[in-house]
């Protein structure tokens, strides 16, 4: 099982947006609801941000949305603030014998 | 609140063993879905290991043969042994409690390094 796809890097000005992009294949992103996304600031514990593609869990602002179309899902952050820089992971369910797959990840910052 | 807080990672030799450990505030570990996940220096996750709540355990096929997921209801807590160990094992090792197919709560992650 390969890693998803992420583009290394995205940026944008603070209250602005940015679109992460997660492709994977019909084996996992397009063949399961699973994706969920993480918020990663180096050195601490990840975040959960999205669930079942699109779900936030309490607590996550609204500023932070998910969707997904065939094999590639993608992580809106919309009102860009500066404490969103961080590095920023999808996962989804593979089943088979490599359960999770997770995504290359993407480094978000904040001009 | 949920709360894990990971430990034994260190320095080990190529071929040598080690053992993680998480420990698990704020909920058990016996009744929940229980993961580890690595993170190698400049590289994306990468998910290792599961162990359900009724004991059936799920490795990688990197880590197949060579680590075993466990845990201790006893001391709230789940472990990795890692036997074997290869310069491409060094990595960051965060535990993880699963829910439905997320990972829901994570621990801060105890360094591995695997070197002669």
């Amino acid at each position: 099982q390969s890693a998803l796809t992420q583009p290394p890097s995205a940026s944008g000005s603070p209250e602005q947006s940015v679109t992460i992009s997660c492709t994977g294949t019909s084996s996992d992103v397009g063949g399961y609801d699973y994706v969920s996304w993480y918020q990663h600031h180096p050195g601490k514990a990840p975040k959960l941000l999205i669930y079942d593609v699109a779900k936030r869990p309490s607590g996550v602002p609204d500023r932070f949305s998910g969707s997904k179309s065939g094999n590639t899902a993608s992580l809106t952050v919309s009102g860009l603030q500066p404490g969103d820089e961080a590095d920023y992971y999808c996962s989804s369910y593979a089943g088979g014998n490599n359960l999770y797959v997770f995504g290359t990840g993407t480094k978000v910052t904040v001009l | 609140e949920f709360q894990l807080a990971e430990s034994g990672g260190g320095l080990v030799q190529p071929g040598g063993s080690l053992r993680l450990s998480c420990a698990a505030s704020g909920f058990s570990v016996t009744y929940n879905f229980m993961n580890w996940v690595r993170q190698a220096p400049g590289k994306g996750l990468e998910w290792v290991a599961l162990i359900k709540n009724e004991g059936t355990t799920f490795l990688a096929d990197s880590v197949q043969g060579r680590f075993t997921i466990s845990r201790d209801d006893s001391k709230n807590t789940l472990h990795l042994q890692m036997n074997s160990l290869r310069a491409d094992d060094t990595a960051v090792y965060y535990c993880a409690k699963e829910y439905f197919y997320r990972f829901d709560c994570w621990g801060p992650g105890t360094l591995v390094t695997v070197s002669s």
